[in-house]
């Protein structure tokens, strides 16, 4: 089963509107890590956050971590069509050798 | 100029074939990825590698072998390809510690 599950499958909203999405998963983990796939293209790394570390900004994104609840969430604020995309967390296990397992993916409409 | 390069970008063929997805990288990591894509599944990890000589399954390696032919090159083979290899694969690079994978633009592989 996948480690990484994200909430909701599907966001619409308006441009101008902020977009949070969710993620749950369920061992320990190294470090939480989202990224952002354009339609027809791989996958962009967004941000990473550390199991030390509770919250983490870049840009207009906005990234917490919860390990006593498993979860994380990625805020974009003041959404842009550009925006429009899918967005997946992905987990790196503690003392893995590095390998990243993905969730399902939030696929994300920003409305001009 | 493209870090990771995937070719082909699309590739249509049938039952049985043999086919090789190849992958070249310019950003010097020695961990390299291959994962496969289908709708509503995420990425899934098929094999990986962290140098020259060391080759691991991924949670989907059958049907599927890899050779690691210099640090900068990593190919995905199907030996004899059946129609549920169907899929967008993906390529990808990581160097050491807590860093991000960079992806390719991937293959999109249909099997009639």
């Amino acid at each position: 089963s996948q480690q990484g599950e994200e909430d909701p499958q599907a966001l619409s909203i308006q441009e101008g509107e902020n977009a949070t999405m969710n993620c749950s998963y369920k061992t320990s983990i190294n470090n939480l890590q989202w990224y952002r796939q354009n339609s027809g293209r791989g996958l962009v790394h967004l941000i990473l956050i550390r199991s030390n570390e509770r919250e983490k900004h870049s840009g207009r994104l906005r990234v917490t971590l919860d390990t006593s609840k498993k979860s994380s969430s990625l805020l974009i604020t003041a959404s842009r069509a550009a925006d429009t995309a899918s967005y997946f967390c992905a987990t790196a296990l503690t003392g893995a050798n590095s390998k990243l397992t993905f969730g399902k993916g939030i696929t994300l409409s920003v409305r001009p | 100029d493209a870090d990771v390069t995937q070719t082909p970008r699309n590739r249509i063929t049938k039952t049985g074939k043999r086919i090789m997805l190849e992958c070249s990288q310019t950003k010097g990591h020695d961990r390299m990825y291959w994962y496969r894509q289908d709708p509503g599944l995420g990425l899934r990890l098929i094999y990986y590698s962290f140098d020259v000589k060391d080759i691991n399954k991924g949670e989907i390696s059958d049907g599927y072998s890899v050779s690691r032919q210099a640090q900068a090159k990593f190919s995905l083979s199907l030996e004899s390809a059946i129609p549920n290899q169907t899929a967008l694969y993906f390529c990808a690079t990581r160097g050491q510690g807590n860093q991000p994978q960079h992806f390719g633009d991937g293959t999109r592989l249909s099997i009639l």
